[in-house]
């Protein structure tokens, strides 16, 4: 059984970049889509980007500019970079499993979560 | 980016009732439809994929239904561990977008 596991700073200064990784278990990360959320506190859920195994990615226009994915097959991880983060960018961040269907990376929904990283941006 | 709108934003009930929750889009997605419970503290849990595909695993008091632009989530008969916040989400189109979200309260 596939499992997600986020890991990375809890606390970073306004400015900087965010860096957070997942750890996938129980399965092999060269297969399906790996995306990342977020969920500002109190608030809704925002899809940041996703990559496939093969290297593509892609992204919330929102956040484009700021935003990387990349994957490490050999650890059997992938992570997010987020620059220049100012106080809108605390939020918990979770990483997820979604798998293609019918078109759509996202057909069969999200159906493995990590169970969220709290990242707080402040001096 | 397709805007996706839920309601209500909240509702009371009772254990027992019979719970629907609506979503709509803001043009057609066709059935690329997929609704999540999260509980405080905690990750979402996806309930239903294909706007009417019951995930494995997921009771089946748990229903959806709809395509193009309006769908429902249904809640047969409300249990205790189903108090909760719902989010839909659409996977039509990049970027990938969820609803405001629903919390179910106890009456």
């Amino acid at each position: 059984q596939v499992q997600l596991q986020e890991s990375g700073p809890g606390l970073v200064k306004p400015s900087e970049t965010l860096s957070l990784t997942c750890t996938v278990s129980g399965g092999s990360i060269t297969s399906d889509y790996w995306n990342w959320i977020r969920q500002p506190p109190g608030k809704g859920l925002e899809w940041i980007g996703n990559i496939y195994y093969s290297g593509s990615t892609k992204f919330n226009p929102s956040l484009k500019s700021r935003v990387t994915i990349s994957l490490d097959t050999s650890k059997n991880q992938f992570s997010l970079t987020l620059s220049s983060v100012t106080a809108a960018d605390t939020a918990v961040y979770y990483c997820g499993r979604s798998r293609y269907g019918s078109g759509s990376y996202g057909y069969y929904g999200m159906d493995v979560w990590g169970q969220g990283t709290t990242v707080i941006v402040s001096s | 980016d397709i805007q996706m709108t839920q309601s209500p934003s909240s509702l009371s009930a009772s254990v027992g009732d019979r719970v629907t929750i609506t979503c709509r889009a803001s043009q057609s997605i066709r059935n690329y439809l997929n609704w999540y419970q999260q509980k405080p503290g905690k990750a979402p849990k996806l309930l239903i994929y294909a706007a009417s595909s019951l995930q494995s695993g997921v009771p089946s008091r748990f229903s959806g239904s709809g395509s193009g632009t309006d769908f429902t989530l249904t809640i047969s008969s409300l249990q205790p561990e189903d108090f909760a916040s719902y989010y839909c989400q659409q996977s039509y189109s990049t970027p990938l977008t969820f609803g405001g979200g629903t919390k179910v309260e106890i009456k």
